[in-house]
C-alpha cells in the first residue's frame, strides 16, 4: 500500500543551526510532496509544495527537496529559532486521486536557546 | 479573507450516540476534505466534497458520513460513536481541490468519547 514515512519522531537542534527533516515514500510515486507546520492545538499551516519535476524549492529560511530517485524529500530551515519549533508534516498527491492526500506522521522539531 | 472555521472546538460525547460536525471553508472554496488525528495514526484523510458530492473517500468504516450544503459549507457526522473515535477532526479547503492545491485547514473540533 502507498506509504509515506517521516523517520525521525522528534528533533532537537540548537538555534542558529540547520533542521534537516526527512520524508520517504513507498509504493507510489507522488506527482507533488507538501510540507505543513503543525503547532499545539492548532491545524497544519501549509509551507512549502514542489513537483516531481523540481529538484528544489525555496522560501525564506525553508528550502524542499525532491529525489525521485531516492524516492525522498528533504526539508530544511536554516538559521532556525525557538519559534520554529513546532511538528512537521509532509504530505504527498499521486496520480491515481486528485485530492487524496497521504500524510506522514510528522517530526517534532525543537530549537534550544 | 477569513479561514476555514469549525465547530464546535470541543466536544464530549459518550459510546453509542452520534455527533454532527460543522465546517465553514475559506469564501470562495468549493473543496472540502475532512481529516482524523490521532496520536497513534497520525493525520488520515475520511473524504473530500465538491460541489455537493463525495469526490474521494479514505478507509472509514460507513459511520462516518459527510455532505456539503450549495454554499460550500461542510457538515460531517459520526454515528454509534466508539472510544477509538477519540480524536481532533480537521476540515481543510481548496479552491477547487485540483491535485497538488495545498489545504487550508481549520482548529479542528476535538471530539472524546467516554
Amino acid at each position: 500500500s502507498q506509504k509515506i514515512e517521516q523517520n525521525s519522531e522528534a528533533l532537537n537542534i540548537q538555534e542558529g543551526k540547520t533542521a534537516t527533516l526527512t520524508c520517504n515514500y513507498t509504493n507510489y510515486s507522488p506527482a507533488y510532496l507538501q510540507w505543513y507546520r503543525q503547532d499545539p492545538g492548532r491545524g497544519p499551516v501549509f509551507l512549502l509544495l514542489i513537483r516531481e519535476n523540481e529538484k528544489e524549492k525555496r522560501k525564506e529560511r525553508l528550502k524542499v527537496t525532491f529525489d525521485t530517485t531516492l524516492k525522498q524529500s528533504l526539508f530544511h530551515i536554516t538559521a532556525s529559532q525557538p519559534a520554529d519549533s513546532a511538528t512537521y508534516l509532509c504530505a504527498s498527491t499521486g496520480y491515481s486521486s486528485a485530492s487524496k492526500i497521504i500524510f506522514g506522521s510528522g517530526t517534532r522539531l525543537s530549537i534550544r536557546p | 479573507k477569513a479561514g476555514v472555521t469549525q465547530t464546535p472546538r470541543y466536544l464530549i460525547k459518550t459510546r453509542g450516540q452520534q455527533v454532527t460536525l460543522s465546517c465553514s471553508p475559506i469564501s470562495g472554496h468549493r473543496s472540502v476534505s475532512w481529516y482524523q488525528q490521532t496520536p497513534g495514526q497520525g493525520l488520515q484523510f475520511l473524504f473530500e466534497y465538491f460541489s455537493e458530492t463525495q469526490r474521494n473517500k479514505g478507509n472509514f468504516p460507513g459511520r462516518f458520513s459527510g455532505r456539503q450544503f450549495s454554499n460550500s459549507r461542510s457538515e460531517m457526522n459520526v454515528s454509534t460513536l466508539e472510544l477509538g473515535d477519540s480524536a481532533l477532526y480537521l476540515c481543510a479547503s481548496s479552491p477547487d481541490g485540483r491535485e497538488g492545491q495545498p489545504q487550508h485547514f481549520g482548529d479542528g473540533t476535538r471530539l472524546s468519547i467516554l
